[in-house]
């Protein structure tokens, strides 16, 4: 159980388009899902809270119009980087909160921007 | 401020051995604390939680941790390693205040040598 998807796993795009994520939990109902970045050999820097239904609660020094985070649904969140650059290349975690404050990941996405 | 240390980057155990992957925390209250695991290029796996009560938990894959109160710590351990066992370790601890913020470590590399 507690079975946390991203697409796609890895994604190569060319500088100032955009590119959509998917976090989904497939077998259980999360109301708060949350966005991080991890750059190599560092721990995970978390960027957003997202929560079903409402706006994201983004970390300081994250760019809003940026980073666009939707929680349409009890099962999916989608983080957008909108016209990216090379230094957005970064190895984005998504978590859905589970019982008892635990979360549970997805295997994470490469983005790499040319 | 909240923090949680990981003092080791990096622990080398012989194959058999027990193995220890230590962190302490500063956070106020009774917080609650994990343990998580993470293989290149995934995402992290939940291994362990400690809420209440015993403070020794049992969690995935043979390990354990021991939660010691006065010195706010939060040790991994497993009694014999394996060499499958070398991974990217994180703790984590989220404060229990009414929010679901978790707070991770730095993160220590285990190196099981065969």
């Amino acid at each position: 159980g507690a079975v946390v998807s991203q697409h796609p796993s890895w994604v190569i795009c060319k500088s100032g388009t955009s590119v959509k994520i998917e976090c989904r939990s497939l077998d259980f109902q999360a109301t708060t899902m949350f966005w991080y970045r991890q750059f190599p050999k560092q721990s995970l820097m978390l960027m957003a809270t997202s929560n079903e239904g409402s706006k994201a609660t983004y970390e300081q020094g994250v760019e809003k119009d940026k980073f666009l985070i939707n929680h349409a649904s009890l099962t999916l969140s989608t983080l957008t980087v909108t016209s990216a650059h090379p230094e957005d290349s970064s190895f984005y975690i998504c978590s859905a909160l589970g019982v008892g404050n635990t979360q549970y990941f997805g295997p994470g996405t490469r983005l790499t921007v040319l | 401020a909240q923090s949680v240390a990981q003092p080791e980057d990096q622990v080398n155990v012989a194959e058999g051995n027990p193995l220890t992957v230590k962190c302490t925390y500063s956070v106020s209250g009774n917080p609650y604390l994990f343990w998580y695991v993470q293989y290149p290029n995934r995402g992290l796996q939940f291994l362990l939680k400690y809420i209440t009560g015993d403070n020794l938990v049992k969690g995935s894959y043979g390990f354990e941790a021991e939660f010691n109160k006065s010195q706010t710590s939060f040790h991994l351990k497993k009694p014999s390693a394996l060499v499958s066992d070398s991974a990217l370790y994180f703790c984590a601890v989220s404060p229990n205040t009414g929010g679901f913020k978790t707070i991770f470590g730095a993160g220590t590399r285990l190196f099981v040598k065969a």
